[in-house]
């Protein structure tokens, strides 16, 4: 089956307490992507990646780091999480020449506290 | 000014009704834009997507795109209690820049039996 996962699914940690959440793609796409969806600001994209090593911000980067060392593989790292961070994550993947057609994982509610 | 505004509902209507989802934009590079519906503890699966301007048809949904007026819309004919979800509008640039998707924060629609 066609599909994007994500471990862990629900989260609880403390402030500065380095955590990856990882994600993985079966459907050989070139791009994969992270967000954030927040209530009231809805989804908004934290980094994406073109292909492997290649990755860039998007709007709301600060706090995190990705790394795109496999072609499936997009894990999103939280150095020091803080609280301001307690969100839905999503990561999502396409093919390069689609990337408005992005298939989503189901989605990660961390919670720092 | 938000770069997509969309109202986040909640929109209500009975069976069968149609429905129609809005957003405007500010950004006139915009070329893409996409429908995603996102079920309750789901990650947003793609609608449909037009490329420029121009109406696009699929089953009971008629996305509609006016570059002129910034603005989109999503109908849903014979609306069924199965559409209940939130609808995302999503919008992205051309070339480089259709790898950042910018969404509005999504229409909350319920479908009354």
């Amino acid at each position: 089956e066609a599909q994007v996962t994500q471990n862990p699914r629900y989260l609880i940690t403390v402030t500065g307490k380095k955590l990856t959440v990882t994600c993985s793609q079966n459907m050989n796409h070139e791009y994969m992507s992270w967000y954030r969806q927040d209530p009231g600001l809805g989804l908004r994209q934290i980094y994406y990646s073109m292909n492997v090593e290649v990755t860039d911000k998007g709007d709301v980067p600060e706090g995190y780091k990705v790394s795109r060392k496999e072609k499936r593989n997009f894990p999103l790292i939280l150095e020091s999480p803080s609280p301001n961070q307690t969100s839905l994550y999503f990561c999502a993947s396409s093919l390069s020449l689609q990337p408005y057609e992005q298939y989503f994982g189901p989605g990660t509610r961390l919670t720092v506290t | 000014q938000k770069e997509v505004e969309q109202d986040p509902g909640p929109l209500s209507v009975p069976e069968g009704a149609i429905v129609s989802l809005n957003c405007t934009y500010s950004n006139s590079a915009f070329q893409y834009f996409m429908w995603y519906r996102q079920y309750s503890r789901k990650g947003p699966e793609l609608l449909m997507y037009t490329y420029s301007s121009g109406n696009k048809e699929d089953g009971r949904f008629t996305a509609q795109v006016d570059k002129s007026s910034k603005y989109i819309s999503l109908f849903i004919r014979d609306s069924q209690p199965s559409d209940s979800a939130t609808y995302l509008c999503a919008m992205s640039a051309s070339g480089a820049g259709s790898y950042q998707l910018t969404f509005g924060k999504g229409t909350k629609l319920s479908v009354i039996p």
